[in-house]
């Protein structure tokens, strides 16, 4: 299985700020990669497909870059909104795994 | 509008089972590969297998063989996810969601989530 390590954890920061989650897979998955927002008790949201394609209706603040094993989700500017948990996932090949988690809260 | 609606938290004791319906509305139901993804409390996601919705046809990951079981009712347009012999360790957020493929590069993501079905085991 193709293990998926989000770093940091837990990131503490300013409503301005820009922020940086980083997705290192464990094998390479080409650009097999999305990443999601999930707030308390809501669903998962698609933000990022494809290492870097924006999904239709997510504010430009949020890009995607990389490819290989190494992926990043920025923040160019942090917004009240933006405060919850971001998960990346690879779809490169089965199991679907998902990374551990970022936890985006404010400084 | 696009959406997957899932049934109700349900309560259930151990060794009992539960059947959770996660119903599309707004696109063709047969287009699209359905997922599900466990979330145990406050815990990460997890993703438990695919079922092809042309076909039945289902995945599963490890860990998720044997008691779970993923159906169809193209009818409907509803799918099913069927937990049995429940234990404890079951208890979490069950979501369903659509996997997306642009035609680029397939698959692309999970774009459509159903709202999740709370499942507790408790005696």
């Amino acid at each position: 299985d193709i293990q998926l390590t989000q770093s940091p954890s837990f990131l503490s920061a300013s409503v301005g700020d820009r922020v940086t989650i980083t997705c290192r897979a464990s094998q390479g998955i080409s650009s097999y990669l999305a990443w999601y927002q999930q707030k308390p008790g809501k669903a998962p949201k698609l933000l990022i497909y494809a290492a870097s394609t924006l999904q239709s209706g997510v504010p430009s603040r949020f890009s995607g870059s990389g490819s290989g094993t190494e992926f990043t989700l920025t923040i160019s500017s942090l917004q009240p909104e933006d405060f919850a948990t971001y998960y990346c996932q690879q779809l490169n090949s089965y199991p679907f795994t998902f990374g551990g988690g970022t936890k985006v809260e404010i400084k | 509008q696009v959406q997957l609606v899932q049934s109700g938290s349900e309560l259930k004791k151990p060794g009992a089972s539960v059947k959770v319906s996660c119903k599309a509305s707004g696109y063709t139901f047969t287009s699209y590969a359905m997922n599900w993804v466990r979330q145990a409390p406050g815990q990460g996601l997890e993703w438990m297998g695919w079922i092809n919705t042309n076909t039945g046809n289902p995945t599963y990951a490890q860990g998720f063989t044997g008691r779970f079981v993923f159906s169809l009712d193209t009818s409907v347009s509803t799918a099913y996810l069927q937990i049995s012999s429940l234990k404890a360790e079951d208890t979490a957020v069950y979501y369903c969601a659509r996997e997306v493929c642009s035609g680029g590069s397939c698959p692309d993501a999970f774009d459509i989530w159903g709202q999740g079905t709370m499942v507790t085991v408790s005696s």
